[in-house]
């Protein structure tokens, strides 16, 4: 089955800095990667998504890269606010009804 | 609110209790997914529904477990005789109906501690 690995596992940063979160994977069939924000106490929520048939995706300050023959993926943040605060996990899969496989997390603190 | 919802928020029990917990999915959402979170972890795949049918379960789910969606619709995971290891967040999610894989929308959780 699909694994997924994540780091680092906690990343700190000064506001208006940038961050890089990297993933690795390792089933090749696997077509989808998303990544997720987790607040405190809340819910998962996607943040932005990549297919494998495209290397980059942006969304405002957000952008994802892959690369597909090397197996790993990242997420860009930039000009980073104190509201990016949060956990942030990214997911794998695509090839079995839509099931994900998530790395652990990072935690990503951003000071004022 | 048309969001994914879940009942109870948080359960506590006693070791050997049996605990059920319940997940009302988008309701044009026609595929439904559990998930467990432990804490520091990211989220972990137990089973899959497309529609009633229950088309993979996780190895993870052992046969204390069992997942059910008679309807379609709202979906119930059932967990007998609880462990301590049973601790945990468990996450219900939807998805559009559709080929390709897409947006999970997740509920807030059922956070169960078992002591």
């Amino acid at each position: 089955g699909e694994n997924v690995e994540q780091h680092p596992s906690t990343l700190s940063v000064q506001e208006g800095d940038s961050a890089v979160i990297k993933c690795t994977y390792s089933d090749s069939a696997s077509n989808y990667f998303p990544w997720y924000k987790q607040e405190l106490g809340k819910r998962p929520q996607l943040i932005i998504d990549i297919r494998s048939n495209v290397g980059e995706k942006k969304d405002q300050r957000i952008a994802v890269t892959l690369n597909k023959t090397a197996k790993h993926f990242s997420l860009h943040i930039t000009e980073t606010q104190p509201e990016d605060s949060a956990v942030y996990f990214c997911a794998g899969g695509g090839t079995s009804y839509g099931k994900l496989t998530f790395g652990q997390g990072t935690i990503l603190t951003v000071h004022p | 609110d048309t969001g994914v919802s879940q009942d109870p928020r948080h359960k506590i029990t006693k070791r050997g209790q049996n605990v059920t917990f319940r997940c009302d999915p988008i309701s044009e959402h026609n595929r439904l997914y559990w998930y467990r979170q432990t804490l520091g972890q990211g989220p972990e795949f137990l089973t899959y529904f497309q529609n009633e049918a229950q088309l993979e379960k996780s190895r993870l789910l052992s046969d204390r477990f069992s997942a059910e969606r008679p309807k379609g619709s709202f979906s119930t995971l059932e967990i007998q005789r609880t462990e301590q290891g049973d601790s945990a967040m468990y996450l219900c999610a939807s998805s559009e109906p559709g080929q390709n894989t897409g947006e999970l929308f997740f509920g807030e959780g059922s956070r169960l501690t078992v002591l």
